[in-house]
């Protein structure tokens, strides 16, 4: 079975610019969450989805993060635009039951320069 | 104050020893997660326990829930073991938050040949 499948690996785009990463979770997990994790630190939730409605976007910057998830499955996480300190990895997890079994995916990392 | 900490942050070993990561939390659990992350970004979930003791080949995490502390270990290390090793609290259900997991800073474990 795949895992949690997320692309790209890696971007560097220039400040302003906007990026998009997008993340396949493994089949039949309701919980997606995308978390974003800022060199020597431990990841940091930035939304989470139940199926496909976000139930917790609290830590979400809302000025230039946004996310989606269409039919519950794939999820995109978008920035635009992006600033440099946005540069971090930025990891996708899914879940089947919440607080169980979570499967994080390999992240992308991004650099804004 | 974190509300998981770890020690030690950084820990460098000869290959063979004997290795001890601690965790320790401030807040009420259901399920506390012991998770690898290596260079590349990817995180690998090793352990979930809410009591006990649990072993997977040469990895063996302990809790101990009235302390609110939990250990990784790992025998006879070696250099692939080399990785970030993190802590994650899952809170209890009902509280608000529940569904997404309070990462330690993580310990960056370094085995020498």
């Amino acid at each position: 079975e795949a895992g949690v499948v997320q692309s790209p690996r890696y971007k560097i785009i220039e400040k302003k610019q906007p990026v998009a990463f997008w993340c396949n979770p493994i089949s039949g997990h309701n919980t997606l969450y995308w978390y974003r994790q800022n060199l020597g630190q431990g990841p940091e939730l930035l939304i989470r989805y139940e199926n496909e409605e976000a139930v917790d976007d609290s830590q979400l910057p809302k000025d230039r993060f946004s996310a989606e998830r269409l039919k519950g499955v794939d999820s995109t996480l978008k920035i635009q635009p992006a600033e440099l300190g946005d540069s971090a990895v930025y990891l996708c997890a899914s879940s089947f039951i919440a607080n169980y079994g979570y499967t994080f995916g390999s992240g992308t990392r991004l650099t804004v320069v | 104050k974190n509300e998981v900490e770890q020690s030690p942050q950084n820990l460098t070993a000869q290959e063979g020893e004997f290795i001890t990561i601690n965790c320790s939390y401030s807040v009420g659990i259901s399920a506390l997660h012991w998770l690898q992350q290596h260079p590349g970004g990817g995180i690998v979930s090793l352990f979930m326990l809410s009591s006990g003791k649990k072993k997977h080949g040469r990895l063996i995490a302990t809790i101990n829930i009235q302390e609110k502390h939990s250990s990784l270990h790992i025998t006879a290390s070696h250099p692939r073991d080399s990785a970030v090793y993190i802590c994650a609290a899952t809170p209890p259900a009902g509280i608000q938050g529940a569904q997404k997991l309070v990462f330690g800073q993580g310990t960056r474990l370094t085995i020498n040949p």
